[in-house]
């Protein structure tokens, strides 16, 4: 099972917007809506920020957001704010009782 | 609310048993529909899901760590646990304990602080 594919890395400026893209197959994103995206800064642990594609948990801003379409799942963030900047990891199930994590994203606010 | 720590030896010696423990506390490990897993995350890489356990001890793993890969749970003491055999340097990551949602919703929250764990002679 290979990892999910995710930019290195995303920038945006105060205020505006990035999408963080997510590329599957058809055995876990593509075959399944449970895909999850966690947010992570520097030497601390992850925080789930989406679940289920496209739900927020309780605490989680409205700027953050999930989609999802074919094989590919995206976390956008609008209104950046400096506290974003972060690496952040999709999640997808993969069927057979196994998961697959994203190579992981560093947002940068510049 | 439920909060998690690893903890367990961070030097562990290639070819030997890595063992961490996970305690749950906030809450009964043994409550509603969740599960708890493992993962881990190599220095400067994305991160590798090792596996999961029900509280009525079934358990699933990543295939690619399968063979060398058992986890327990003990309800009394409201903790679960992993073991590795066989490590070699390629194991050495940070490891984190995790709820799993469970039921009809798939996700991975909270998750425990991190244990480094190296292995090298």
């Amino acid at each position: 099972q290979s990892a999910l594919t995710q930019p290195r890395s995303v920038s945006g400026s105060l205020g505006q917007s990035v999408t963080i893209s997510c590329t599957g197959t058809t055995r876990d994103i593509g075959g399944y809506n449970y895909v999850s995206w966690y947010q992570q800064h520097p030497g601390r642990a992850p925080k789930l920020m989406i679940y289920d594609v496209d739900k927020r948990p309780s605490g989680v801003p409205d700027r953050f957001s999930g989609s999802k379409s074919g094989n590919t799942a995206s976390l956008t963030i609008s209104g950046l704010q400096a506290d974003d900047e972060a690496d952040y990891h999709c999640c997808s199930y993969a069927g057979s009782y196994n998961y697959v994590f994203g190579t992981g994203t560093k947002v940068t606010v510049l | 609310q439920v909060q998690l720590q690893e903890s367990g030896p961070r030097l562990v010696k290639p070819s030997q048993t890595l063992s961490l423990t996970c305690n749950v506390s906030g809450g009964s490990i043994s409550s509603g529909t969740s599960y708890w897993s493992w993962l881990r995350q190599p220095a400067g890489k994305g991160l590798e899901w090792i596996g999961r356990i029900y509280t009525s001890g079934s358990t699933n793993y990543n295939p690619s760590l399968k063979s060398r890969v058992t986890m327990s749970v003990d309800t009394s003491t409201n903790q679960f646990s992993l073991k590795v055999t066989s490590v070699t340097a390629a194991d050495t990551a940070v490891y984190y304990c995790a709820r799993g949602a469970g039921g009809h919703s798939d996700w991975f929250a909270p998750w425990g602080q991190g244990n480094l764990v190296t292995v090298s002679s």
